[in-house]
């Protein structure tokens, strides 16, 4: 079975400063990682995805991730905030490769980008 | 090429009624699922298409809820009768491989 636990539900950082958002899993098998973002009023959008490629994931918008096995993260951030990044963001495991299978989430953490 | 769209956007309905969500996947994508998120809490899964047939269903909370996907193409979820606790937003995903694409929601409010 996966787990998703992000730390965290709210976390505010000024304009230009650096983001983190944690994200710790729990998998029984080697797992796929993502991160998705939902803006105000739309759906969920991927950020970004580990796949068991390089461990670390640049996505889009300037964000990245990287995957540590021995820490069981996958902690996502940027260097410089923006106004526009102000979401709500998803880490999600997925059960090994092959066949296509289920998404777990994590409860989300909304960010807030300040002046 | 066009996204997973969902309809309706919003539904608004009374205890005791029923309502009926359609997903249309990414063209191609043989893979559906079907995720809700109550407010507050995570998003969860409740089920799985592969083509026609359904792969799992093991998140389906209860036998309100069916769940088809006639023709391997578009999908329907139907609540019937639908109870307050039914509200939240639930979303629609397709895949062809490992990663799954999101359509925009449909936000159901049971009153």
């Amino acid at each position: 079975a996966q787990s998703v636990t992000q730390l965290g539900s709210h976390v505010s950082v000024s304009e230009g400063a650096l983001v983190l958002l944690r994200c710790n899993y729990s998998s029984s098998v080697p797992p796929y990682l993502f991160w998705y973002v939902q803006y105000p009023n739309q759906g969920l959008q991927l950020l970004l995805k580990y796949t068991s490629a390089a461990t670390l994931v640049k996505g889009i918008n300037g964000f990245e991730a990287e995957f540590k096995k021995s820490e069981t993260s996958f902690h996502l951030t940027k260097p410089s905030a923006h106004m526009s990044d102000a979401a709500e963001y998803f880490c999600a495991v997925r059960a090994g490769a092959g066949t296509a299978s289920k998404l777990t989430f994590g409860t989300g953490t909304r960010l807030q980008v300040t002046l | 090429e066009a996204g997973v769209t969902q309809f309706p956007s919003h539904s608004v309905i009374e205890k005791g009624q029923t309502v009926t969500l359609r997903c249309d996947p990414i063209s191609g994508h043989d893979n559906l699922y079907w995720y809700r998120r109550v407010m507050g809490k995570e998003i969860k899964f409740l089920l799985h298409f592969v083509k026609e047939s359904k792969q799992d269903e093991s998140g389906m909370p209860n036998n309100r809820f069916l769940a088809e996907r006639t023709g391997g193409t578009y999908s329907t979820l139907k609540v019937q009768p639908a109870e307050l606790e039914d509200s939240g937003v639930y979303f629609c995903a397709s895949s062809q491989d490992r990663t799954q694409y999101f359509g925009p929601g449909t936000r159901l409010l049971v009153l």
